[in-house]
């Protein structure tokens, strides 16, 4: 019974490079929810997905991220030109519906690295 | 908006010790509290939760109340092991909106 996949667990990018980090949720969950994790800070939230649509974005930085959750395959988070600042663990969480009637399932994180 | 406030890290106990991490947090109306653990390297695991006023969570021998006139969610421990080193988040939820917010997480060592 897997969990939430994440993957890669770390990247490395050069500044000016793209990253691409991708989340499988767990079997059955059309939820998707994406994290920022400073290094010895807490969890900050960016956007959250339904299948293919956005309903909050309103912890992502406008430019330069994005984040998608097609109808087939994994959710994706994209940083563009990358910025030493993106440096950081990148969450994805998922669930069966909404936080008022089932819990947040948590990957293990992408690493992402800018040098 | 929401936000949460956690006492500062590390913590650093023997084992067999009293644990106390406070949480208050600030947020209109009735939210759920939720605190998070995080081991080396690992996403969050759910360690417990209450949903409403005067609710008490617990789990592998952590509790926390729910204390609305004091809006805190102070997590408590017994006698910890080893085994309990990692990072403890305390969050707030409200329906509106469907999204956690955390607070800055507070590191516990446990030394033998």
């Amino acid at each position: 019974n897997a969990g939430v996949m994440q993957n890669p667990r770390h990247l490395v990018r050069r500044r000016g490079q793209e990253a691409r980090l991708r989340c499988s949720p767990m079997k059955g969950h059309s939820h998707v929810y994406w994290y920022r994790q400073l290094p010895e800070e807490g969890l900050k939230f960016m956007v959250y997905l339904q299948k293919e649509n956005i309903i909050d974005e309103s912890g992502m930085p406008k430019e330069r991220f994005s984040a998608e959750f097609p109808k087939e395959g994994p959710s994706i988070l994209r940083i563009q030109q990358v910025v030493r600042g993106d440096s950081a663990a990148y969450f994805c969480a998922s669930s069966l519906d909404t936080l008022d009637f089932s819990p947040q399932h948590f990957g293990d994180g992408t690493r992402l690295s800018i040098l | 908006g929401d936000s949460v406030t956690q006492m500062e890290g590390p913590v650093t106990l023997s084992e067999e010790a009293f644990l106390t991490i406070n949480c208050t947090y600030t947020a209109t109306g009735y939210p759920s509290l939720f605190w998070y653990v995080q081991y080396p390297g690992e996403g969050l695991q759910l360690l417990l939760k209450a949903t409403k006023a005067d609710d008490k969570g617990s789990n592998k021998g952590f509790e926390a109340t729910y204390r609305k006139e004091t809006t805190s969610f102070h997590l408590e421990k017994g006698s910890v092991q080893v085994s309990d080193s990692a990072v403890y988040f305390c969050a707030v939820f409200k329906a509106a909106g469907n999204k956690l917010t955390f607070g800055g997480g507070t590191r516990v060592l446990v030394k033998p």
